[in-house]
């Protein structure tokens, strides 16, 4: 089975700019997580979605936000890039019930300029 | 408030040797655990997971102990590996009501030759 996959890998912006992130699951996975990883703060939970709705949502601020589509496909969005949002961004996927292991992509690598 | 908590940011152990990695959690509702291992640039590799309802879970080199009293779980890698130098993350979810993984800071092993 095909891990998951995230691009792009690495990506640069300018503070004000919007991106957007994608992340395909393992084929049969329905929840999609998104983490972000900073030197700072560590690893640190953003959302969940599982059958294209969030079930869960950490204590980020609006300019993050999420979606998942019909194939369990789903892409992440952060609006007005502040410098702060320079981090590595990691999905994870699994089948969405509790006590499933997560299994994560590579990451995204993003640098706000 | 850490809920999560990895106390040795690094350990050196000489290849061979028994390595041991600690983690502590605050939240009673945390009921499954796993560990991960992650190179730099990367996404977090799943290693091993344990259920509250058990006390140890073996994977080949890896054994899980959990000590649900003392609210502390460890892993012991048997024996290390040079290959096994990286970081690792304990992480925990709760029994219920959210699929969330709640990460520990890391611990950064170093396995000498």
């Amino acid at each position: 089975k095909a891990g998951v996959t995230q691009t792009p890998r690495y990506l640069i912006k300018t503070r004000g700019q919007q991106v957007t992130l994608s992340c395909s699951p393992i084929s049969g996975h329905r929840s999609v997580s998104w983490y972000q990883q900073t030197p700072g703060q560590g690893l640190q939970f953003l959302f969940e979605y599982f059958s294209e709705t969030q079930r869960n949502k950490g204590n980020f601020p609006g300019r993050f936000s999420g979606r998942q589509f019909s194939n369990s496909r789903s892409e992440m969005n952060v609006s007005t890039l502040e410098l702060g949002d320079s981090a590595l961004y990691l999905c994870a996927s699994s089948a969405g019930v509790l006590q499933e292991t997560q299994y994560f992509g590579p990451g995204t690598r993003l640098l706000v300029l | 408030d850490q809920q999560v908590k990895q106390n040795s940011p690094s350990l050196s152990v000489q290849e061979g040797r028994i390595s041991i990695l600690n983690c502590d959690y605050t939240n009673s509702m945390f009921d499954y655990f796993l560990w991960y291992k992650k190179y730099p640039a990367e996404g977090p590799t799943f290693l091993i997971s344990i259920s509250s309802i058990k006390d140890k879970n073996e994977d080949g080199r890896f054994t899980v102990f959990l000590n649900k009293s003392a609210k502390h779980l460890s892993l012991h890698i048997v024996p290390s590996q040079p290959g096994d130098s990286a970081v690792y993350f304990c992480a925990a979810s709760p029994a219920a009501g959210s699929y969330q993984l709640t990460f520990g800071k890391g611990t950064k092993l170093s396995v000498i030759p």
